[in-house]
């Protein structure tokens, strides 16, 4: 079954540290990728996504992420992280997009912690 | 531009109830997908609608259904309420068609209990 994994369930910064999600994937075929954060209190909300194209992805608020396909792989990153950034973090596939339909299978989640 | 909003935002039932949630799309939204969030956990997808039909389903047993209406609204309904029900309900939205139209859109959830 097409599954997604993110390695870290609970990650500990300072502010400035540089961040790296990891996420993988298991399927083979064609797959839109997506990175959405859950602020304390808040709903999901888009960080980024890829379709196609130039693998290294710009989202918002500083955020990126590179598909990497021979690694079924597309992590997150940003250089230097702040206390605002704190939330939880859910990568999610959406498996060959077609016919206009689309479901999305999500990550577990990472809980990102930030401390001044 | 309204967002996504769900009703109500908390829900407490007891074993063997039934219960029913709603949510309105974004604005110029047409496609509602209802999303399952344990503690704990990512988001699992129960089932989209459009066109006021059923038109993918996740691995959810028949004791979750739903409905969209001709304003693009949706219900999940879900009976015989079990335990392990106890969960964040979330609605997304979505326009139909194109790849662009993809990223869905989610609501704030209905927190759902079950005693």
């Amino acid at each position: 079954a097409q599954s997604v994994s993110q390695h870290n369930h609970h990650v500990i910064l300072s502010e400035a540290a540089s961040l790296e999600l990891g996420c993988n994937y298991s399927y083979g075929g064609t797959v839109n990728l997506f990175w959405y954060v859950q602020y304390p209190g808040q709903h999901l909300q888009l960080l980024l996504k890829y379709f196609s194209g130039d693998p290294l992805v710009k989202g918002i608020k500083g955020f990126e992420a590179e598909f990497i396909k021979s690694k079924f792989s597309f992590n997150l990153r940003k250089p230097s992280v702040q206390w605002s950034d704190t939330a939880e973090y859910f990568c999610a596939v959406n498996l060959g997009f077609s016919g206009g339909y689309n479901k999305l299978i999500f990550g577990a989640g990472t809980r990102l912690a930030v401390h001044p | 531009d309204a967002g996504v909003t769900q009703s109500p935002t908390h829900l407490i039932k007891t074993r063997g109830q039934q219960v029913t949630l709603r949510c309105s799309p974004k604005s110029g939204h047409d496609t509602v997908s209802w999303y399952q969030q344990a503690l704990g956990q990512g988001p699992q997808f129960i089932f989209q609608y459009y066109e006021e039909e059923e038109r993918q389903r996740g691995n959810f047993p028949d004791r979750f259904s739903g409905h969209q209406f001709p304003n693009y609204s949706s219900e999940l309904n879900v009976n015989a309420l079990l335990l392990g029900d106890s969960a964040l309900y979330l609605c997304a939205s979505s326009l139909f068609g194109t790849e662009e139209n993809q990223p869905q859109h989610f609501g704030d959830g209905t927190r759902l209990s079950i005693l």
